[in-house]
């Protein structure tokens, strides 16, 4: 049964900072990656989806990578800013048609 | 914006009770996929519908069930409400190819159960 991971559950950074997400999953056999940001009580906005033949992907200040083999994927965010602050989701899919299987989340919290 | 609406945005219901949730999808897509989310958790798949038939299924009972329609909405229908259905639901839609769909999450409803 393949399971999400999400370290730390919570961040808490200065403005201006670099940071790192991380995710981990049990089963590497998936069909793509995908991460979200979820503002409170909101749903989700898709930020990046990483196909399982894909190392990397990029938009802006986020950097996505994927590293099937070790079950990793990590999101770098640059030059971090207090819009940012939100809980951010990594969800896996195990085939082309499967549903999403989500970790738990990491909340972040950027200060001015 | 995803063009993925739900309705309505908060309901508060008793236990015992029936609700129905609503979700129209993006035009043309002919997939949705409804989620649990518990406070503080990760969501969970409750089940997907293809072109108006359900296709495939989480582990959640049978008081779950739901609609797809031709016009691209569906519904999310819980019977006998218990207290731990409180929740954000979530519904998804897609555009099923043999490349993969890609889901795009509407606002959410969030039920209470009291």
């Amino acid at each position: 049964k393949q399971e999400v991971t999400q370290i730390p559950a919570a961040l808490s950074v200065p403005e201006g900072e670099n940071l790192v997400l991380n995710c981990s999953f049990t089963d590497s056999a998936i069909y793509n990656l995908q991460w979200f940001r979820q503002d409170p009580g909101k749903g989700l906005t898709s930020l990046l989806l990483i196909q399982s033949s894909q190392r990397e992907q990029t938009s802006g200040r986020l950097n996505a990578s994927l590293d099937k083999s070790s079950g990793r994927s990590t999101l770098y965010i640059a030059a971090s800013q207090p819009g940012d602050s939100a809980t951010y989701l990594c969800a896996v899919r195990g085939g082309s048609q499967g549903n999403l299987i989500f970790g738990k989340g990491t909340k972040l919290s950027v200060k001015p | 914006e995803t063009g993925v609406t739900q309705s309505p945005t908060h309901l508060i219901k008793t236990r015992g009770q029936q609700v129905t949730l609503r979700c129209s999808s993006q035009s043309g897509h002919n997939t949705v996929s409804w989620y649990q989310q518990a406070l503080g958790q990760g969501p969970q798949f409750i089940f997907q519908y293809y072109r108006e038939e359900e296709n495939g299924r989480g582990n959640f009972p049978p008081r779950f069930s739901g609609l797809q329609f031709p016009n691209y909405s569906s519904e999310l229908n819980v019977n006998a409400l218990e207290l731990d259905d409180s929740a954000l639901y979530l519904c998804a839609s897609s555009l099923r190819t043999s490349g993969g769909n890609e889901q795009f999450f509407g606002p959410g409803t969030r039920l209470t159960v009291l």
